[in-house]
């Protein structure tokens, strides 16, 4: 079993509409949890950074974390085409953003 | 644009061989990570460097191998490749590990072994 789970998609959706992406893991052992996006061809670029349980907020994003489950989500509010791209969730012990460990990620179509 | 760099951006290798590739970070930065990113699957780590000694490694066998250079730019090498060594090859790199600084990722190298 995989230390974190993601389903991989594809996921299609119109324009506008709100987007839930989730990954599920193993290791209670994490307390920091990201997500990135990736468009093909490029290096993965953090869109949300969350410590331990709670919401998190930065525009039309909004991570969610659990730990009592061992469940992330993001959502994605009034997705745009641009948006189109694979969502990669990642967690790391302390300290933050070393040895990530990484979901398969989800590829996102938003069509127009 | 990250500021890391990576080259070359694609490579292609035959069974057997050798190949180096090297990452350029930020400025500033002393923490360079590694990946491995098959297709279709998220990245996984391989090692990481600080200050010039390895911090810390993956599940990867020692054919894989690093270094990190005073300027703090670094190599991955990797010998005997096999077929499954196909993947973009992901660098990372931080300002300072202690400080649970963002991590930046260049764009990745591309090798595909024949």
């Amino acid at each position: 079993q995989k230390e974190v789970e993601q389903d991989p998609g594809p996921l299609s959706v119109p324009e506008g509409a709100i987007v839930s992406l989730n990954c599920t893991y193993s290791n209670s052992a994490f307390q920091y949890f990201m997500w990135y996006r990736q468009y093909s061809r490029k290096g993965p670029e953090l869109l949300m950074y969350t410590y331990s349980s709670g919401n998190k907020e930065d525009g039309r994003f909004t991570a969610q974390v659990d730990k009592s489950s061992k469940y992330i989500s993001l959502f994605i509010r009034d997705s745009q085409p641009s948006d189109s791209a694979t969502y990669l969730c990642a967690m790391s012990q302390s300290p933050a953003f070393q040895k990530l460990v990484f979901g398969t990620g989800t590829r996102l179509l938003v069509s127009p | 644009e990250t500021g890391v760099t990576q080259s070359p951006t694609h490579l292609i290798k035959t069974r057997g061989q050798q190949v180096t590739l090297r990452c350029s970070s930020q400025s500033g930065h002393n923490t360079v990570s590694w990946y491995q990113q098959a297709l279709g699957q998220g990245p996984q780590f391989i090692f990481q460097y600080y200050r010039e000694e390895e911090n810390g490694r993956g599940n990867f066998p020692p054919r894989f191998s690093g270094l990190q250079f005073p300027n703090y730019s670094s190599e991955l090498n990797v010998n005997a490749l096999e077929l499954d060594d196909s993947a973009l090859y992901l660098c990372a790199s931080s300002l300072d590990m202690g400080y649970n600084t963002e991590a930046f990722f260049g764009q990745g190298t591309r090798l595909t072994v024949v």
